[in-house]
């Protein structure tokens, strides 16, 4: 069952705040997040295992609420090198198989 | 360098064609993952290896579609009888955790087909 990401598209100021959500209707064990930008490969962003737990580095941090099967990802004071489709990776019951939200592009600009 | 080369990097074919594409990872790793990427979608999970063991193939994979790993290290995935809807860019990626959660994916450049 593939995630639901939202919003589909954010445009930015350099400095402003994001919020991309990622939402699964099944029990999930863990949640990825994962950048790519254009022509490139996808990176890793963070990993959150179930049990509730935040994570984050730098200016960007994540959320994942077990009970409702929805996490996010919290992007503060957005830089240019921000830019890219943001997808949200679940895996369920440690199944080692990650299915991928169909993204959210964000735009970072000047 | 993610760890991950992937040839041929693009690959333009005739429909009815056969496609083979090739993951070889540079580093030691657990597991290896075959993902399709169209545009404007997140990557597809098509199937995946521990060793040589392929664990689980998508359903979505059709029988024109296979994938080996002999002796666990490089990996092939074999597209039979191309079609146009098969055009989409063919991704392999790598985690390294033993157990748990399967860990974060090192993904390749990809490999690009077009089918015309």
């Amino acid at each position: 069952q593939q995630p639901v990401q939202s919003p589909q598209a954010v445009i930015l100021r350099e400095g402003e705040d994001a919020v991309i959500n990622c939402s699964s209707s099944k029990a999930l064990y863990s949640v990825h997040w994962y950048r790519q930008k254009h022509g490139e490969a996808p990176v890793f962003l963070m990993i959150l295992l179930k049990g509730g737990e935040q994570k984050g580095h730098d200016k960007i941090s994540a959320s994942f609420n077990e009970k409702k099967q929805q996490s996010s990802l919290y992007l503060t004071a957005s830089q240019l090198s921000y830019s890219g489709t943001y997808f949200c990776g679940t895996e369920e019951d440690s199944s080692y198989k990650l299915i991928f939200g169909s993204g959210t592009r964000l735009l970072v600009r000047p | 360098d993610t760890g991950v080369s992937q040839n041929p990097r693009h690959k333009i074919t005739k429909r009815g064609q056969n496609v083979t594409f090739r993951c070889d990872p540079i580093s030691e790793h657990n597991r290896l993952y075959w993902y399709r990427q169209t545009l404007g979608q997140g990557p597809e999970f098509l199937t995946y290896f521990q060793n040589e063991a392929q664990l689980e193939k998508s359903r979505l994979l059709s029988d024109r579609f296979s994938a080996e790993r002999p002796k666990g290290s490089f990996s092939t995935l074999e597209i039979q009888r191309t079609e146009q809807g098969d055009s989409a860019m063919y991704l392999c990626a790598i985690s390294f955790l033993a157990g748990g959660s399967g860990g974060e994916l090192f993904f390749g450049e990809g490999s690009r087909l077009t089918v015309l």
